[in-house]
């Protein structure tokens, strides 16, 4: 059973526009959430990571959220670029410990169009 | 530069055929992945190497082999692949082991395996 869902499947906006991701999540404990970037053809880079009960956190045009009580994560995007079109990854951690596994989203594919 | 290299970019092989994908890292982690990606699903665990010699089996290892001879380096080994094999498959590397937040994972560009 697909323990982190993401939604949507796809996006389109044009540049400029604002955009939110969702991921919703049922990994027991959750100690951690993070975000991943994944360009066409290309590896997984880190956005963010958040942590607390509720915590966001900022990192130039992308801010997010975490709410560990309803299990959930947003990821915005401010004013949207060309070069954000890639595929976003939510990845949760379930221990902070050598013995924590990551669970990965299968990603919402964000297409930003001029 | 922090970087974690796969080697080849693309495969093609025929079913029964031997597979060998290369990966390597410079930032001296002791801790080395390899997964697969497969439309509409998140990334899966085929295995994990805590350092040399020292491989752990993830979630989906059937039909896969791992070697790790040196700690910047970690093969993926299919003997006699398969046609659902076809994947992409994705090395990483972290300071630390498991799912630690501190234990960021960087990863590779990926290897797109076709299977025929």
């Amino acid at each position: 059973k697909t323990q982190v869902e993401q939604s949507p499947q796809s996006l389109v906006v044009r540049q400029g526009e604002n955009c939110v991701l969702q991921c919703n999540y049922s990994v027991t404990p959750d100690n951690h959430l993070r975000w991943f970037k994944q360009d066409t053809g290309k590896g997984l880079v880190s956005l963010t990571v958040l942590v607390d009960q509720k915590d966001k956190t900022s990192n130039g045009r992308y801010s997010a959220t975490l709410d560990k009580d309803a299990k959930h994560s947003t990821l915005h995007i401010t004013a949207t670029l060309l070069d954000d079109t890639a595929t976003y990854i939510c990845v949760v951690g379930d221990r902070g410990s050598a013995l924590g596994r990551l669970h990965f989203g299968a990603g919402t594919q964000l297409i930003v169009i001029p | 530069d922090m970087k974690v290299t796969q080697m080849p970019r693309y495969l093609i092989k025929r079913m029964g055929e031997n597979v060998l994908l290369e990966c390597g890292q410079d930032m001296s982690h002791e801790t080395m992945y390899w997964y697969r990606q497969d439309p509409g699903l998140g990334l899966q665990l085929i295995y994990i190497s805590y350092d040399v010699d020292s491989n752990s089996e993830g979630d989906i290892p059937k039909g896969y082999r791992v070697s790790r001879k040196k700690r910047e380096h970690f093969s993926l080994i299919l003997d006699s692949a398969k046609t659902n094999q076809t994947s992409v498959y994705f090395c990483a590397s972290s300071a630390g082991t498991g799912g630690a937040v501190w234990a960021e994972q960087f990863f590779g560009p990926g290897t797109r395996l076709t299977v025929l």
